[in-house]
């Protein structure tokens, strides 16, 4: 089983809707989770962090936790083609490697006029 | 600011030979990563320095993978003798000290043949 782990998609949605990314995490102790967003030929951006459960907005974005089912989750409100992009899902535990992520394989997202 | 500076950006070479890949993180920053990305095993951390001092390198491949940090703005990755399973694109991450985002370089698309 992976640490993190993320449906590869593709995931196809029509402009305007709303897209919704999932991931999975397998260790419990994991305590800083983030969204990176990766356009094709491109380095990875960090798009959104969360560290506690519910929920967490930031314009058309919104991140989801829960610890108890271990799963985290990325809402994309109103969704423009400019939003097509592979997204990838990162842990990082709570141990003294705090500062190293551990990257689910990511979701492409395509978003159709 | 500059962002992570990666050198060089594209490297062919034939199995065999020695590659080195440079990064310089953004000034001020004192965690730096090193990540591999491919289609089969999406993006593997490989090691990452903390204060210049390698923290945790569980993730380089083999000894034939190396990597230094001299100093605080220069990180290498070194591979020898290149073979055609390390081509990928290298990409070096920076953080500060006080946060957990970390920033990416553009990337080296490495090719070995």
């Amino acid at each position: 089983q992976k640490e993190v782990e993320q449906n590869s998609g593709p995931l196809s949605v029509p402009e305007g809707a709303i897209a919704s990314l999932n991931c999975t995490y397998s260790d419990r102790v994991s305590q800083s989770f983030f969204w990176y967003r990766q356009y094709s030929g491109k380095s990875p951006e960090l798009i959104m962090s969360i560290y506690s459960n519910g929920d967490k907005e930031d314009g058309r974005f919104t991140a989801q936790l829960n610890k108890a089912s271990q799963y985290v989750s990325l809402l994309i409100r109103d969704s423009q083609p400019s939003d097509s992009a592979t997204y990838l899902c990162a842990v990082n535990k709570g141990n003294t490697n705090a500062g190293k992520s551990t990257f689910g394989d990511g979701t492409t997202l395509t978003v159709k006029p | 600011d500059a962002g992570v500076i990666q050198s060089p950006r594209h490297e062919v070479t034939e199995m065999g030979q020695e590659v080195t890949l440079r990064c310089k993180p953004i000034s001020g920053h004192n965690s730096l990563f090193w990540y591999r990305q491919t289609m089969m095993r999406g993006l593997e951390l490989l090691i990452y320095f903390n204060n210049n001092v390698p923290i945790d390198d569980s993730g380089m491949p083999e000894d034939r993978f190396s990597a230094k940090m001299p100093n605080a703005s220069f990180s290498t990755l070194k591979i020898q003798p290149s073979e055609p399973r390390d081509s990928a694109v290298y990409f070096c991450a920076s953080r500060p000290g006080t946060g957990v985002e970390q920033y990416f370089g553009p990337g080296t698309r490495l090719t070995v043949t």
